[in-house]
């Protein structure tokens, strides 16, 4: 694909909701990374994957945050049980190996509502 | 822990006018990334420009150019004969490359750049 790509665009969902964000990488692309980004504020880490592992999640805020990538390619973010302060902005990067200083391509991110 | 400030919120400047951006960051590491992103009203994020801390060169990037002061952990960039296009948040990011799984990039809170015609 010509980029990183997430859906949906704009997600309104009402507290206590659960949601799945996706995020479809650059083809090829080994590294899949997940970010929150409030309003304002820049990007804080979620997640990381390399190829279908999670190696880090670390910045998962809370265990009502859950995230897949079972092939390596497509991967999916949830949230169970959606709080007003969950909402943000979703950011999803993906980069081409597993070297620390390989550029991330971006997606144009979700962005998620609770009312 | 390592920290990325941006004491900017917002700039704003003439079309055709150089701007600089301040960065400063907090680690205890000898190597590590530094990087700076560009988000237009799109929000799409797109990297500007990125820094190895073990080189001693300033990186450029056509109108882009950072000045690297490791001492000062301090990593500023500079747009030159800034364009309208240029209008964006502009966030610092810092990552440290040690450990089994650490790519976390550590990001600043932004500098949100108003170029005016």
């Amino acid at each position: 694909g010509a980029g990183v790509s997430q859906s949906p665009r704009y997600k309104v969902a009402k507290r206590g909701q659960d949601v799945a964000l996706r995020c479809d990488p650059i083809s090829g692309h080994v590294s899949l990374f997940w970010y929150q980004q409030a309003l304002g504020q820049g990007p804080e880490f979620l997640t990381y994957f390399q190829n279908e592992a999670q190696l880090d999640k670390s910045g998962l805020p809370s265990d009502r945050f859950f995230a897949e990538r079972p092939e390596g390619s497509v991967s999916t973010l949830k949230i169970q049980r959606t709080q007003q302060e969950d909402s943000a902005v979703y950011l999803c990067a993906s980069s081409e190996g597993q070297f620390r200083n390989q550029p991330q391509h971006f997606g144009d991110g979700t962005r998620l509502s609770i009312l | 822990a390592q920290t990325v400030t941006q004491s900017q919120p917002e700039m704003s400047v003439q079309e055709a006018e150089t701007v600089t951006l301040s960065c400063t960051y907090d680690t205890s590491e000898s190597n590590y990334y530094l990087f700076w992103y560009k988000q237009p009203p799109s929000r799409q994020m797109i990297l500007v420009i990125r820094q190895e801390a073990y080189k001693q060169q300033n990186a450029t990037e056509n109108r882009f150019s950072v000045n690297f002061q490791k001492a000062a952990k301090s990593f500023s960039l500079k747009i030159s004969d800034s364009q309208l296009g240029d209008t964006a948040m502009y966030f610092c990011a810092f990552m440290n490359p040690r450990g089994n799984s650490n790519y976390q990039l550590i990001w600043g809170a932004g500098t949100k750049l108003i170029i005016k015609p």
